[in-house]
C-alpha cells in the first residue's frame, strides 16, 4: 500500500467557502509537500513544510503537520473556480531520498 | 527557461516493443525521478537518481530501466512493453535538499503511452 493516503478521495464545495483536505502516512519522513495538478497537466508544487514544522502558510493555503499522528492537512480558504484540480501529499522519507505520492483528493468548486 | 521536457509526449507501442522516454532539465538539479500515473493510484515512484551516474529503484521498478549518464538527463526505457504499462509517466527534478534548498519537486507535462 502507498506511503500517502489523502481523505477524502473528492470533495465539492461552493465558491468561496473553505476547502480541508488530510493525508496520512506511515514512515519517518524530512518534509512533506503538498501538490495540485490540473487535468491533462503536470503537478505543480504549493507548500512544503519541514518535519519540525507544526504550521505553515502561504497566501490562501495553510498546512498543518503532525508528525505523531503521522498526518498532515491542507487548507484552502476562499476556494476560487480555478482552484478545481487534483490536490496531491508527498512525504520525503528519512531513511532514502524517495519521494512518494498518495492517490490525490479531486477538489471541484461549484459556482 | 524550459525546466523539465519531456519526450515524446504521446506514443502507441505494440506489446513487445522496446522505447525509451526522454527527460531533460536545465535547473542544474541533482535529483531526477520517473513516476506513473494511472486512474485511481496517485502517482507511483519508478525509478530515481540522486546524482549522474546513479540510479535507484522506487515503489514499482519491474520491466523499467533508466540510465543517467548526464546530469541533464533521465532516461526510462521500457525493454518489452506490455499492456499493464499503458500509462501517463511523469518526470520530476530537484535540488538536494539542504544548503537553501528545499528539495521541491519541479514536474514535466507527462507522456501519455499505450500499449496495444
Amino acid at each position: 500500500s502507498q506511503q500517502g493516503e489523502e481523505d477524502p478521495q473528492a470533495l465539492s464545495i461552493q465558491e468561496g467557502e473553505n476547502a480541508t483536505m488530510n493525508c496520512s502516512y506511515k514512515t519517518s519522513i524530512n518534509n512533506l509537500q503538498w501538490y495540485r495538478q490540473n487535468s491533462g497537466r503536470g503537478l505543480v508544487h504549493l507548500i512544503l513544510i519541514r518535519s519540525n514544522e507544526r504550521e505553515k502558510h502561504s497566501g490562501r493555503l495553510r498546512v498543518t503537520l503532525d508528525t505523531s499522528k503521522k498526518s498532515s492537512s491542507l487548507l484552502i480558504t476562499a476556494s476560487r473556480a480555478a482552484d478545481t484540480a487534483s490536490y496531491f501529499c508527498a512525504t520525503d522519507l528519512l531513511q532514502d531520498d524517495k519521494i512518494i505520492f498518495g492517490k490525490g483528493t479531486r477538489l471541484h468548486i461549484l459556482p | 527557461n524550459a525546466g523539465v521536457t519531456q519526450t515524446p509526449k504521446f506514443r502507441v507501442l505494440k506489446t513487445g516493443q522496446s522505447m525509451t522516454l526522454l527527460c531533460a532539465q536545465d535547473m542544474n538539479h541533482e535529483y531526477m525521478y520517473w513516476y506513473r500515473q494511472d486512474p485511481g493510484m496517485g502517482l507511483r515512484l519508478i525509478h530515481y537518481s540522486v546524482g549522474e551516474g546513479t540510479t535507484a529503484k522506487g515503489e514499482v521498478p519491474d520491466g523499467y530501466n533508466v540510465s543517467r549518464l548526464k546530469k541533464q538527463n533521465f532516461l526510462l526505457g521500457l525493454e518489452s512493453a506490455a499492456p499493464s504499462q499503458t500509462s501517463v509517466y511523469f518526470c520530476a527534478s530537484s535540488y538536494e535538499a539542504g544548503q537553501g534548498y528545499t528539495g521541491e519537486l519541479f514536474f514535466g507535462e507527462g507522456s501519455r503511452l499505450t500499449v496495444l
